[in-house]
């Protein structure tokens, strides 16, 4: 079965210090990862993916994830939070269904940064 | 560049009358379009998608329905508002079905039913 699992509803971290949240996946063949963000009353932003290449990916805002494909996980790390940080973020995979991709989204996270 | 636009940004309507949630997509061509419902504030509901013009595919049988009468413009419709449609309802766009390029999304409808 396709799915994708953000096992934190929310995660709280000081500004300044390093912040994960983390996302594990499940899908057949290679695996197309997506990060997103939603401010409050906003639509999602794309942040970064991963399809082939580096496990390491860096996108906007100084986020980056880590491909780790034995362990089915993308997780998104920054080095430095900034209380403006703060938002919804989503995991998402690329799934196949009844022969058309579609994007399967976690349940979110709520990130929190403490001034 | 490519935009997308949504609108209205909120809407309140009462039970029982009809919805037009509209959705347009400039500076592409043939994009797939897609209309997700967000049910407090958390996780995404798939509604409906789009690969082109009056091509729909239903994701959750319910009260909604969507159309896209051209190229660029998907529409959201409900004969008759229930309580339960009240939720954020999200617009994206693709360039093509590969997933490959992540999805777009418009700035949202916040629609109240009461």
């Amino acid at each position: 079965a396709q799915s994708v699992a953000q096992p934190e509803d929310q995660v709280n971290v000081a500004e300044g210090n390093p912040l994960t949240v983390k996302c594990t996946y499940s899908v057949s063949g290679n695996p197309y990862l997506f990060w997103y963000v939603q401010y409050p009353n906003r639509g999602l932003q794309f942040l970064l993916k991963y399809i082939t290449g580096d496990n390491l990916v860096k996108g906007s805002y100084g986020f980056e994830a880590e491909f780790n494909k034995s362990q089915t996980s993308f997780h998104l790390k920054k080095p430095s939070a900034l209380v403006s940080d703060s938002a919804l973020y989503f995991c998402a995979v690329r799934g196949l269904t009844a022969g058309t991709y579609k994007y399967i989204f976690g349940t979110g996270t709520r990130l929190k940064v403490l001034a | 560049s490519q935009t997308i636009h949504q609108w209205p940004a909120t809407l309140v309507q009462p039970v029982g009358s009809p919805l037009s949630l509209e959705c347009t997509v400039e500076g592409t061509s043939n994009p797939n379009l897609y209309w997700y419902r967000q049910a407090a504030g958390r996780g995404l509901q798939l509604l409906f998608y789009s690969v082109g013009i009056g091509q729909i595919s239903s994701e959750v049988p319910q009260n909604l329905s969507a159309s896209r009468p051209q190229d660029r413009q998907f529409i959201l419709s409900s004969k008759k508002l229930l309580l339960s449609d009240s939720g954020f309802y999200l617009c994206a766009w693709s360039p093509d079905g590969t997933g490959g390029y992540g999805y777009t999304f418009g700035s949202g409808t916040r629609l109240t039913v009461v």
